[in-house]
Formats: C-alpha cells, structure tokens, sequence
C-alpha cells in the first residue's frame, strides 16, 4: 500500500516548456486535489476533482490545466511554464464526503522555472 | 483578515517541555479541524482530528478546539526532537460555497525545533 505517489520528484524547466505533473493513489479515494506550498504563503489549493470525471478551480488555478485520467490518477499540466510557479507541489487524496475531509499527501514535486 | 492565522515561530523547545501550538480562524462555518505534521522536504501528514468543539488525545498530542472563541491548539507533552517539524493547522467547513466539500483552509505553518 504506497498511499499517494507522485513522479517526477523533481524537475527544472525553462520558461515557456511544459511539463505534466502525476498522481496516483492507491486507496480508492473518490477525492483528490493539486496544492502549491511557498514560503510564507502555506498550502494553496490549485484544483481538485471530487469524484472521477469532475474537476473544479481551486483558489490559484490560473497557468495549469487538469484532468482525473481514472479514479486512481490526477494530473496537473503546466502548459507554458513561468518563474512564479517554482513552488513544491503536492497531491493529496481523500474519501467518500462526510469522511472526506482527512487529505493524504504524497511527497511532493520540486518545481524549478528558469 | 486571512480566513486562518498561524504563528510561524519558528518554536524552539528543550526536551521534555510542553509545546502549545494555536491557530485562530473567522469563518464560523468551520466544523472540522485538523493538525498536519510535516517533516523537512517532505509531505504533510496527518496528526489530529476533531469534529466541532472539544479535546481528543492521543498519546502525547492533544487536540483542543473552542469554536466559541474560533480558536484551536495541539499540545505537545514531553517532547522529543524527533517532533521537530512544522505542524500545520487545517479546516473546513463540509458542504461549503461553491460544492468545495472537503476542501481545507491551511494556516501556513509553525515550524518547531526540539533540542536535545
């Protein structure tokens, strides 16, 4: 049982490259989300996907693009990456609403823009 | 006024000393709360959770929440450098604008050093 899985752990791009986020859990949460942590800024949600085949906005969702590939699987793509979006990334995973509200987090992305 | 406020310290503790640790919110819809430890470059984990006002322990961890004065603690007993971390308060009020069911509103992060 891994919990959530996230690849690549680390990446550098250069500005304007994209790339794809993965996610994958292995609890068969119906929920999952995107977040982003900076410093003095905390854990900012990005989007979410409260059940397989819905994705919602997120409090800073402007430069990425989602999609929930299947029920264990969430990916976040930056289309034309920019500086502000060095950040760690971190998915995280939770189940059925009521109990919903308990997030696993995976490991998180390291995420370089030059 | 941030929806939650979270000193970041950073906390600095002997070995053994009680650590009190607070966040404070506004959004009296909050029903759900919730403590995140998380070790340096790693992810966030959850500690403690409790529903609506009261205590919940477990082993050297106290949750305490006081909807009245919109303000909740983790305490600490006895602790250890391996609690050295930043801890995160986090919440949500369930069925919240928007259909955000589930989604939390993190404080960002109290950072703790335990020293031997």
């Amino acid at each position: 049982n891994a919990g959530v899985t996230q690849t690549p752990k680390f990446q550098v791009l250069k500005t304007g490259q994209s790339m794809t986020l993965q996610c994958a859990q292995d609890m068969n949460h119906n929920s999952m989300y995107w977040y982003r942590q900076d410093p003095g800024m905390g854990l900012r949600l990005i989007y979410y996907s409260a059940s397989e085949g819905t994705t919602d906005k997120g409090e800073v969702p402007n430069g990425y693009n989602v999609s929930r590939l299947n029920k264990r699987e969430f990916s976040l793509r930056l289309e034309s990456a920019a500086p502000s979006q060095t950040s760690v990334y971190f998915c995280a995973s939770s189940g059925a609403s009521g109990v919903g509200v308990k997030q696993y987090f995976g490991p998180g992305t390291r995420l370089t823009v030059t | 006024q941030k929806e939650v406020e979270q000193d970041p310290g950073p906390l600095s503790v002997p070995e053994g000393a009680i650590v009190s640790l607070n966040c404070t919110y506004s959004n009296s819809a909050f029903q759900y709360f919730m403590w995140y430890r998380q070790y340096s470059r790693k992810g966030p984990e959850l500690l403690m959770y409790t529903y609506s006002s009261g205590n919940k322990e477990d082993g050297r961890f106290t949750a305490q929440v006081d909807k009245s004065s919109k303000y909740i603690s983790l305490f600490i007993r006895d602790s250890q450098p391996s609690d050295s971390a930043t801890y995160l308060c986090a919440m949500t009020a369930v069925g919240g604008p928007g259909g955000s069911q589930g989604n939390l509103i993190f404080g960002k992060g109290t950072k703790l050093s335990v020293k031997p």
